[in-house]
């Protein structure tokens, strides 16, 4: 299994981003996958998650109406598009795929920063 | 929304020492519990998912119990290798949530 992530950088606060996350070694389309936050020196933070065939998509209110995950399942690629960003947005993200039982996360991605500059 | 609260938050131990590390939620969660370990720059590792079951290729010396909103991370043997934050998550509702986390230095 692997979640190779790319995107992510310096943008403007108020600008946008679309982080990416390649996926490999199971059968993506068939996987819930989530994106979690970590700011500098603090936790961990859950962004957003994805059920297959992006049926269902569940935010945190912190990114609720800014944030927009996605997947193609195609090109076994999840998305998240980050608009509105703000300074409180500044994090190293990491996409991460669900258990087979529950909502913990058994695969991480490298995980990619995203910095939020005024 | 559940709110899981770690502690201590540091522990300072030496290699060979058994740890425990205690996680507690707002409210229950029956066994809807994971415990990872994150190292410096790395991300975080699944070690025990549905309270006390251990995740592939995580060694014996980690174990899990608890259930409801009372929970424990037991290290039986410190190995250098151990040395990190854990973190505990809750599964069983939404927002998923997280604990601050409890960081395991050498003493």
């Amino acid at each position: 299994v692997q979640l190779l992530q790319s995107g992510g950088g310096l943008v403007q606060t108020g600008g946008s981003l679309r982080l990416s996350c390649a996926v490999s070694g199971f059968t993506f389309s068939s996987d819930d996958m989530t994106w979690v936050r970590q700011a500098p020196g603090k936790g961990l933070e859950w962004v957003s998650s994805i059920t297959p065939g992006g049926t269902t998509t569940l935010y945190a209110d912190s990114v609720k109406g800014r944030f927009t995950i996605s997947r193609d399942d195609s090109e076994n690629t999840l998305y998240l598009q980050l608009s509105i960003l703000r300074a409180e947005d500044t994090a190293l993200y990491y996409c991460a795929k669900k258990c087979a039982s529950s909502w913990c996360h058994d695969s991480w991605g490298q995980g990619t920063q995203v910095t939020v500059s005024s | 929304e559940i709110v899981l609260s770690q502690s201590p938050a540091t522990l300072s131990l030496s290699p060979g020492e058994r740890v425990t590390l205690s996680c507690r939620a707002s409210q229950s969660v029956g066994r809807a519990l994971a415990w990872y370990q994150q190292k410096s720059g790395r991300a975080p590792r699944l070690l025990i998912y549905e309270a006390s079951n251990r995740a592939t290729g995580v060694p014996a010396r980690f174990s899990g119990s608890g259930s409801g909103a009372d929970f424990t991370l037991t290290i039986s043997s410190l190995e250098p290798e151990d040395f990190a934050v854990y973190y505990c998550q809750q599964c069983a509702s939404w927002p998923l949530t997280f604990g601050g986390g409890t960081k395991v230095e050498i003493k």
